[in-house]
């Protein structure tokens, strides 16, 4: 079965440190990844996205994350985090038949000063 | 673009009572997705459209859960009879092309309390 984990549920960093927040997947086929950030009372925007080559991908705000295979995990980072940081942050995979998408159950991020 | 356009943002309601959300896509999107959002399960796939037919509401958890897409620019997703294991934040989001392959574009969500 497809599936997504986020094994942590809340982290807190102070700001300006570095930030690493893990993805494993569980999915057949070649994956498509994706990381949404949601800030309080809003939707989710997309944050970065891997559909194939180069497997560490830039995003937006500073963010990067990178594909390992072998670990079968798309783990975010930022190397200084700002206090607008502070947000909820999902990973999630698809594939190109179609399907929509399967959302791990999210990362609060809180920033300390 | 306004972007994907949802209403009520905010519901409260009692027990029992008929609940309708409603969703506009981003237009030239034909594919359009229903989540909810819980504490305890994460975001949910309920169902998703493709071309304002259905193609998957495996999701959907029970018959009081209804949706539909009468044209490419509007979608509701009806609760009937209402229970307040319900209450969630109900999400829309839209993509052009398949929603795996494709970025979504989410709306502010629905916060549905069933008092």
């Amino acid at each position: 079965a497809q599936s997504v984990t986020q094994p942590d549920i809340h982290i807190t960093v102070s700001e300006g440190a570095s930030l690493e927040l893990r993805c494993n997947y569980s999915y057949g086929a070649t994956p498509y990844l994706f990381w949404y950030v949601q800030s309080p009372g809003q939707g989710l925007q997309l944050l970065l996205k891997y559909f194939s080559g180069d497997t560490l991908v830039q995003g937006i705000k500073g963010f990067e994350a990178e594909f390992k295979r072998s670990q079968s995990s798309f783990n975010l980072r930022k190397p200084s985090v700002h206090w607008s940081d502070a947000a909820e942050y999902f990973c999630a995979v698809g594939n190109q038949a179609g399907t929509a998408l399967i959302f791990g159950k999210g990362t609060t991020l809180s920033v300390s000063s | 673009d306004a972007g994907v356009i949802q209403s009520p943002r905010h519901e409260v309601t009692e027990m029992g009572q008929e609940v309708t959300l409603r969703c506009k896509p981003i237009s030239g999107h034909d594919y359009l997705f229903w989540y909810r959002q819980t504490m305890m399960r994460g975001l949910e796939l309920l169902i998703y459209f493709n071309n304002n037919v259905p193609i998957d509401d495996s999701g959907m958890p029970e018959d009081r859960f209804s949706a539909k897409m009468p044209n490419a620019s509007f979608s509701t997703l009806k609760i009937q009879p209402s229970e307040p294991r319900d209450s969630a934040v109900y999400f829309c989001a839209s993509s052009q092309g398949a929603g795996g392959a494709n970025v979504l574009t989410f709306g502010a969500g629905s916060r549905l309390t069933v008092l």
